[in-house]
């Protein structure tokens, strides 16, 4: 099974609300990414993990909050988002770096709008 | 800064020709890769090409890679109206910093039938 999978598809919210992104492999892969992208740019990395630990924190805002319950799962908590957060949210997991990079499998994206 | 920055930034061609995309970097480099998305969907890899390679095939795509000058290529052949995507290329800094890959600004590639 080489699918990286993301719930939910689209999700609106509020400025005020809280809500959750969910990733899931079952690849055994032990690093997981979350990315933004925004419309006609390219991924812009987030949040790397690696063995259920934050590895990179790209300076990104406290409003959004990863956790790693576990290898196969990855979770984004938001919180208190603005409009200009509003973009396509893409989970990826991939083979632990040796030195090099591996191939990253992506999830299909969950596309977010703040209101 | 962007690491990798692809040429053309849109590329419109026929069913059946061949498609050339380019893409720079700045840094020295440990692999370059390349991935494929479709509009609004998640990245699919298509071929990693290692510092120490020059060439990589896959089906109708061949990658080049040249370190001298820090710019890779990439080829489809025969092209399909299927292959309508953005095109990314992503690189990983020799002696940077693990697991970041940082991914160029994109080719949209448009394949009319």
């Amino acid at each position: 099974d080489t699918e990286v999978t993301q719930t939910p598809k689209h999700l609106v919210m509020g400025m005020t609300n809280k809500k959750s992104l969910k990733c899931e492999q079952h690849m055994g892969h032990r690093a997981m990414y979350w990315y933004k992208q925004k419309a006609k740019k390219p991924p812009e990395l987030m949040f790397v993990y690696s063995y259920e630990k934050l590895s990179i924190n790209e300076s990104v805002p406290s409003r959004f909050s990863p956790e790693c319950p576990n290898s196969s799962l990855l979770n984004l908590h938001l919180h208190a988002l603005q409009p200009e957060d509003s973009a396509l949210y893409l989970c990826a997991s991939s083979l632990l770096w040796t030195g090099s990079s591996y191939e990253q499998y992506f999830g299909p994206g969950t596309r977010l709008t703040v209101t | 800064s962007q690491q990798g920055e692809e040429d053309p930034q849109a590329l419109s061609i026929q069913e059946g020709e061949n498609a050339t995309m380019n893409c720079s970097y700045k840094t020295s480099i440990n692999n370059l890769q390349w991935y494929r998305q479709n509009s609004g969907r998640g990245l699919v890899h298509l071929i990693l090409i290692r510092s120490n390679e020059r060439e990589k095939h896959s089906g109708r795509l061949r990658v080049t890679l040249d370190t001298s000058k820090k710019s890779s290529s990439l080829l489809i052949t025969a092209s399909r109206a299927a292959d309508t995507a953005s095109y990314f290329c992503a690189t990983d800094l020799s002696g940077g910093s693990n697991y970041k890959l940082t991914f160029g600004k994109g080719t949209l590639l448009t394949v009319n039938p």
